[in-house]
């Protein structure tokens, strides 16, 4: 079946660096969605990314997937103790079969 | 305008013993998916429902079942628990087949001991 890497698992940075968390799929993918999950709580939308090589930014956040649409990238410009959580992956088969990465946990120190 | 809503929050049972968690999908949205999330993982899919319907299912054993209900909320039921059980249960809810933004709920926290 379908399986979703996500690396690193952990991610610690001093805040102001930069981070960034990489999605493979074993599969090609129909759209790639990305999520946050804070400490305790559920996650959360971020974005959808659908078309091959589309890149969309929010504010200090810029997601990539790729050409072959097998591998995504969430990259966040100069880090804010805000942004901490586990940030998701999830590759989108048939529609709602959304198959989740295991996250990467980024921590930032102040 | 709600969002999605999960009861109980909390729920401890043991080994055996059978456990039903709700859910109510986000005003508008007709499209109820189940997750399991064990602690330190991402989620896993259960199943989806709409219309009243099991349309997708993930690798999950048929101790797992749902209900949809014609207000579009919906049920999760396991049976005979495991250990293994024990994990964050989501719902998320979408607009419809075709929208692959999901909302997800606050999730229930079940403990099987």
């Amino acid at each position: 079946g379908q399986q979703v890497m996500q690396i690193p698992q952990y991610q610690h940075v001093q805040e102001g660096e930069d981070f960034t968390t990489y999605c493979n799929s074993s599969t090609t993918l129909s759209n790639i969605q990305w999520y946050k999950q804070r400490p305790g709580g559920h996650p959360v939308f971020l974005i959808q990314l659908v078309k091959s090589g589309e890149v969309k930014k929010q504010k200090r956040l810029t997601f990539q997937f790729g050409e072959a649409k097998k591998n995504s990238s969430l990259h966040i410009t100069a880090t804010q103790t805000t942004d901490v959580g586990t940030y998701f992956c999830a590759g989108g088969g048939n529609a709602g079969k959304s198959t989740f990465g295991d996250g990467t946990t980024l921590t930032v120190k102040p | 305008d709600a969002g999605v809503t999960q009861s109980p929050t909390h729920l401890i049972k043991t080994r055996g013993q059978q456990v039903t968690l709700r859910c109510s999908p986000k005003s508008g949205h007709d499209t109820v998916s189940w997750y399991q999330q064990a602690l330190g993982q991402g989620p896993q899919f259960i199943f989806q429902y709409y219309e009243e319907e099991e349309r997708q299912r993930g690798n999950f054993p048929d101790r797992f079942s749902g209900h949809q209900f014609p207000n579009y909320s919906s049920e999760l039921n396991v049976n005979a628990l495991l250990l293994g059980d024990s994990a964050l249960y989501l719902c998320a809810s979408r607009g419809g087949l075709g929208y692959n933004e999901q909302f997800f709920g606050p999730g229930t926290r079940l403990t099987v001991l």
